[in-house]
C-alpha cells in the first residue's frame, strides 16, 4: 500500500536553528499538508500546498516557516530560527483531491518529532 | 475558528460496544473525517462522512447529521489493540482540505 513517508523520524536542534523537515507525499498525489501536534495537544493545521504554491496557512504558520517542493518528490517544511515552543510532532500529509466523498481519504506520515532545546 | 467537541477520555470493556460523539460547528461544513491515533504515531484513517446516516466499515462505523452538527464513531466487539486516541476532523469550505481536529478522545478497552 503506498505510503507517505517522513525524514528524520526525530530531530534535537538548538533554539535559534534552522531545522529542515522532509516528506515524500503518495506519487500520485497533488495535494500536501502540514500539521503538527504538541505533546498532549490536538492535531493542528500549518499549510495547504497545491499546484507549487501555498494554498492556505494557519496563523500558526508565520515568518519562520516557508515550505517547498524541490523536485517531483519531496515536500519540505523549513523553520528559520526555531524556537522553545515549536518543539512537537509534525506530520506531512497528502491527497489525491480535495475531500468530495467518503472514499476521499488525507493520508498522514509518521511524523518527525522535533525537539528544541 | 471553527470548533469540534469530542469527550477526553471513555473506558469500555473487551468484547464490548462503544460509542464516541463529536459535535461541530456547521456553518461551511462539507464532511467529518475520524482517525485513530496510537501513541506517538501518525493517525490513520477510519472514516469521511459527507452524507447523512450511517457508514459501516467492519467492526468500526460512522454516523453523520448534517443538521444537527453530530457524529458518532461506532467500534464493536472491542479488542484491547483498539486502546487508542480517536480524532474527529472537520473539512470545511472554501479550504483546499486541510482539517480542523478536535482534541481526541482517549479509549482504553480493559479486559
Amino acid at each position: 500500500e503506498p505510503e507517505v513517508t517522513q525524514t528524520p523520524s526525530h530531530q534535537v536542534t538548538q533554539m535559534g536553528q534552522e531545522v529542515i523537515l522532509r516528506c515524500v507525499p503518495i506519487s500520485n498525489h497533488l495535494y500536501f499538508y502540514w500539521y503538527r501536534q504538541i505533546l498532549g495537544q490536538k492535531v493542528e493545521f500549518l499549510v495547504s500546498f497545491y499546484n507549487n504554491e501555498i494554498s492556505e496557512k494557519s496563523e500558526i504558520f508565520d515568518d519562520q516557516f516557508s515550505v517547498e517542493r524541490p523536485d517531483g518528490s519531496n515536500f519540505t517544511l523549513k523553520i528559520r530560527s526555531t524556537k522553545l515552543e515549536d518543539s512537537a510532532m509534525y506530520f506531512c500529509a497528502s491527497t489525491e483531491g480535495v475531500p468530495r466523498s467518503s472514499t476521499d481519504t488525507q493520508y498522514f506520515g509518521p511524523g518527525t518529532r522535533l525537539t528544541v532545546l | 475558528g471553527q470548533n469540534i467537541d469530542q469527550p477526553t477520555e471513555m473506558t469500555a470493556t473487551e468484547g464490548a460496544i462503544v460509542q464516541i460523539n463529536c459535535t461541530y460547528q456547521t456553518s461551511g461544513f462539507n464532511g467529518l473525517f475520524w482517525y485513530q491515533q496510537h501513541a506517538g504515531e501518525a493517525p490513520t484513517f477510519l472514516s469521511y462522512n459527507v452524507l447523512d446516516g450511517l457508514e459501516e466499515k467492519g467492526r468500526f462505523s460512522s454516523f453523520l447529521s448534517r443538521s444537527k452538527g453530530y457524529s458518532y464513531l461506532l467500534l464493536k466487539e472491542l479488542q484491547m489493540k483498539d486502546s487508542a486516541s480517536y480524532l474527529c476532523a472537520g473539512y470545511y469550505g472554501g479550504s483546499q482540505g486541510n482539517l480542523i481536529f478536535g482534541k481526541g478522545t482517549k479509549l482504553s478497552v480493559k479486559p
